[in-house]
């Protein structure tokens, strides 16, 4: 079976500071990798997306992150972060052919002023 | 176009009672999912469906859990009874029947049972 660890639970940080969130996923076939964020009062949003290729995925609202396979890992980064960032962010896996989403506890990202 | 909707945005009921939470993919989505989160937990697959059948519902909890996606549009989520342990954020999402398409969520229910 597959799961993933979100790390941290919260992240506080400071307008304008660098931020990464750590994913890590066990799984012993390959998989898809992706984050969702989910703002105050909405629905998940995708933020960006593994499937293959570069291992370094740029996503929207100028987030990126880096698959790691030896690391099973899919941290996500951002340089400098913006009060609009505040949200709740989830990492998430799928087997390669399958179609459910496996989903981390999540990251609330708290930018402070 | 519209995204996905769901309702009621929240719901309080005692235990024992029964609710049914609906669900309004994005027209044209032939997938449409289930999922739920836990207070502070992850966000667990409930069930999928293509149109009307269903593919996956292995993450259905117990039998108080029913869904139905009457003529493959929206879908519809019934709770019967509700224990206190069902109260959670309840997700649907929706894509396209294309391979790997992103899944759109709707804003959830948040489901309190007392």
């Amino acid at each position: 079976a597959q799961s993933v660890t979100q790390l941290d639970s919260q992240v506080p940080v400071f307008e304008e500071a660098p931020v990464e969130l750590r994913c890590n996923y066990s799984s012993s076939v390959s998989v898809y990798l992706f984050w969702y964020v989910q703002y105050p009062n909405q629905g998940l949003q995708l933020l960006l997306k593994y499937l293959s290729g570069s291992t370094l995925v740029k996503g929207i609202n100028g987030f990126e992150a880096e698959f790691n396979k030896s690391q099973t890992s899919f941290h996500l980064r951002k340089p400098s972060v913006h009060i609009s960032d505040t949200a709740e962010y989830f990492c998430a896996v799928k087997i390669q052919g399958a179609q459910k989403l496996v989903f981390g506890q999540g990251t609330r990202l708290t930018i402070n002023p | 176009e519209a995204g996905v909707t769901q309702f009621p945005s929240h719901s309080v009921i005692e235990k024992g009672q029964t609710v049914t939470l609906r669900c309004d993919p994005i027209s044209g989505h032939d997938n449409l999912y289930w999922y739920r989160r836990v207070m502070g937990k992850e966000i667990k697959f409930l069930l999928h469906f293509v149109k009307e059948s269903k593919q996956d519902e292995s993450g259905m909890p117990n039998n108080r859990f029913l869904a139905e996606r009457t003529g493959g549009t929206y879908s519809t989520l019934k709770v019967q009874p509700a224990e206190l342990e069902d109260s959670g954020v309840y997700f649907c999402a929706s894509s396209p029947r294309v391979y790997n398409s992103p899944l759109h969520f709707g804003n959830g229910t948040r489901l309190t049972v007392t």
